[in-house]
């Protein structure tokens, strides 16, 4: 079991928005440790989205927006197209394992 | 801009060891954490260590003492060992690079591991 709980599952239709939750603990998250999001499409390796609560690197569309409020972080993900379909993943430091770095369980994306 | 590409054996026998490589290309490795990371079937993803350009090591501690890193920045690769295998062992393996040891940017694209006799 994930020390950082995400919905298995969201849907939308094309053109929607939509957000995917990510509820840490006070050893990651609520401790004040930044939340990361990676699109993993099917058949790829995941890419990074969102970096540092809230950045986008380059050539990520700002359709993706990443915020964080205390031991929670979302993944906000405006016009839905039919290529965001994939899994997504929250990730981030935990103290509690020595220097871990943990992944949420991933939610599913259907478009 | 940095790739990385995995490579090594997609089959390896329980109680044994799997040794992966990654190479890198498009940039130097110095000043980087480069990172090992694997994905079971249907699974999220694992973080299973770094290792630092100077040869420094971090490695999650659910693996304990099973986990080696090298790293050559003069040839651009990074290896991975990881003794004593079990089925559980089994995943896709990617490499990664973390410029904060936080997150990880670029992977490459995974190679597949199958552990059984």
């Amino acid at each position: 079991q994930s020390v950082l709980t995400q919905p298995p599952s969201v849907s939308g239709a094309p053109g929607q928005t939509v957000t995917i939750s990510c509820t840490g603990h006070d050893s990651n998250l609520g401790a004040g440790f930044a939340a990361h999001w990676y699109q993993q499409l099917p058949g790829t390796a995941p890419r990074l989205l969102i970096y540092g609560n809230r950045n986008r690197p380059s050539g990520v569309p700002d359709r993706f927006i990443g915020s964080k409020s205390g031991a929670s972080a979302s993944l906000t993900i405006i016009g839905l197209q039919a290529g965001d379909e994939g899994d997504y993943y929250c990730q981030a430091f935990d103290n509690s394992l020595t220097g871990s770095r943990i992944f949420g369980g991933g939610t599913k994306l259907t478009v | 801009q940095v790739q990385l590409r995995e490579s090594g054996p997609g089959l390896v026998r329980p109680s044994e060891t799997l040794s992966l490589k990654c190479t890198v290309s498009g940039g130097a490795m110095s000043s980087d954490y480069w990172a090992w990371l694997r994905q079971p079937p249907g699974k999220a993803p694992e973080w299973i260590g770094f290792i630092y350009y100077n040869g420094i090591t971090n490695f999650n501690p659910s693996l304990g003492s099973r986990v080696a890193m090298s790293v050559d920045t003069s040839k651009n690769h990074f290896s991975l060992q990881l003794t004593s295998v079990t089925a559980a062992d089994t995943a896709l393996y990617f490499c990664a690079r973390s410029t904060t040891g936080t997150y990880f940017d670029p992977w490459g694209p995974g190679t597949p591991v199958t552990v059984s006799s």
